[in-house]
């Protein structure tokens, strides 16, 4: 069975400050690691992912992650926000045999304060 | 790429009537979708799997006589709301699994559904 535990439900932070996004997972067998974003009454759209190899990976717009395997950990972050950065953040943990569904966490909001 | 299509985008229904949303990978195979429901200021809740000329997989808790699921085609799945209550009123989001790259779904901009 898998878990993803995001602690933060709101983060408020001010613009061009930098943030970090924290996300635990526990899992029993080597997963893959997603962030997805979610703007208001919109889908979710995949931000970045941990299959293999480097540990840190980057979005296109500045976010980041990196996958601690020792801390189960896939923590997201930006050096600096802007506003249009707020919305809805999810980690999402998926086995790697390729046929399983993801588990997401609970969500973060990230709020960008002018 | 890795476009996935939902209609409608909003329906509203009268309780006691029957509902279809659509779900469309519309540059890619499906063998594999997936049904969301998430509630106001929540986590995607996992509805069924829906497989290519199979039934769909339900997660526990779900009825899958209230929630039927046809995924009849590699690029469709459609997932039915059968006499709707207001208490079924949620945003349904959908996923599609390349059928290509296995570990990664694509997503659907949602169904709000209002039952009246």
């Amino acid at each position: 069975a898998q878990s993803v535990t995001q602690l933060d439900s709101q983060v408020p932070v001010f613009e061009e400050a930098p943030v970090e996004l924290r996300c635990n997972y526990s899992s029993s067998v080597s997963v893959y690691l997603f962030w997805y974003v979610q703007y208001p009454n919109q889908g979710l759209q995949l931000l970045l992912k941990y299959l293999s190899g480097s540990t840190l990976v980057e979005s296109i717009n500045g976010f980041e992650a990196e996958f601690n395997k020792s801390q189960t950990s896939f923590h997201l972050r930006k050096p600096s926000v802007h506003i249009s950065d707020t919305a809805e953040y999810f980690c999402a943990v998926g086995g790697t045999f390729g046929n399983e569904k993801l588990t997401f966490g609970t969500g973060t909001r990230l709020t960008i304060i002018p | 790429g890795a476009v996935v299509s939902q209609h409608p985008s909003r329906v509203i229904c009268k309780s006691g009537t029957s509902v279809k949303i659509e779900c469309r990978s519309l540059d890619f195979q499906a063998t594999t979708m997936f049904w969301y429901r998430q509630f106001p200021k929540k986590s995607l809740m996992l509805m069924a799997t829906s497989n290519e000329g199979s039934k769909a997989t339900y997660e526990q808790g779900v009825e899958k006589d209230k929630f039927l699921i046809n995924h009849a085609s590699l690029t469709l799945s459609t997932l039915t709301v059968t006499s709707a209550h207001p208490e079924d009123s949620s945003f349904y989001i959908c996923s599609a699994r390349d059928q290509g790259r296995s570990y990664e779904q694509y997503f659907g901009p949602g169904t709000r559904l209002t039952v009246t």
